[in-house]
């Protein structure tokens, strides 16, 4: 069975540019998170879909970050314009039932560059 | 607020020593906790997890932890690692009423040398 996938698994832009982020969960699984790690600093969460909708998206930075999961599937990140800060490595995990513990699991990341 | 604190950073170890990572977390609720472990270019891998019933629990690869309440405290171990261990290790917490989601520690890099 595949696992997470993430595309990406590097990007390099530069700042004022738009990168599009994708995340594959593993298959039947509803729920779908974002997280971020900055260098230096803990994985923080950014937003977690459950199905097509967001269930909680207190974690987004601000509005130049927009996710999106539709159809239930794939889910997309969207960072527009880019800020140096925006720099990290973007984790995305997912998890098979509506349960808040169930074990998450995650893809290899994307790490964003911003120059 | 809900956070989790790893005490280092860094460890480097022997090889067929003990070692033990140590984690810490608040909480004024009921706290789920996790261990993660990521290999170079790969994802989180879930090594334990802590929900309820017996304190230690055991995990993959040889690893334990034990769920201490009165030092809120949930340290992993393992009593001989291995090279193939060396990988950066992250602690996690949740609450039940955050649907979800984790709060992580930042990470200690744990480096066995032969």
């Amino acid at each position: 069975e595949a696992g997470v996938t993430q595309f990406p698994s590097h990007s390099v832009i530069e700042k004022g540019q738009t990168v599009t982020l994708r995340c594959d969960p593993i298959s039947g699984h509803d729920n779908l998170y974002w997280y971020r790690r900055v260098m230096g600093k803990e994985i923080k969460f950014l937003l977690h879909f459950v199905k097509e909708s967001k269930q909680d998206e207190s974690g987004m930075p601000n509005n130049r970050f927009l996710a999106e999961r539709t159809g239930g599937t794939y889910s997309t990140l969207k960072v527009q314009p880019a800020e140096l800060e925006d720099s990290g490595v973007y984790f995305c995990a997912s998890s098979q039932v509506q349960n808040s513990r169930n074990e998450q699991f995650f893809g290899p990341g994307t790490r964003l560059t911003v120059l | 607020a809900q956070s989790v604190t790893q005490l280092d950073s860094q460890v480097p170890v022997f090889e067929e020593a003990p070692v033990e990572l140590r984690c810490n977390y608040s909480s004024s609720v009921s706290v789920y906790l996790f261990w993660y472990v990521q290999y170079p270019n790969q994802g989180l891998q879930l090594l334990l997890k802590y929900l309820s019933g017996s304190t230690l629990v055991k995990g993959i690869n040889g690893f334990e932890a034990e769920f201490n309440k009165s030092q809120t405290s949930f340290h992993l171990r393992k009593p001989s690692v291995h090279i193939s261990d060396t990988a950066e290790y992250f602690c996690a917490s949740l609450r039940g009423s955050t649907l979800g989601r984790l709060y992580f520690g930042r990470g200690t890099q744990l480096t066995v040398w032969p």
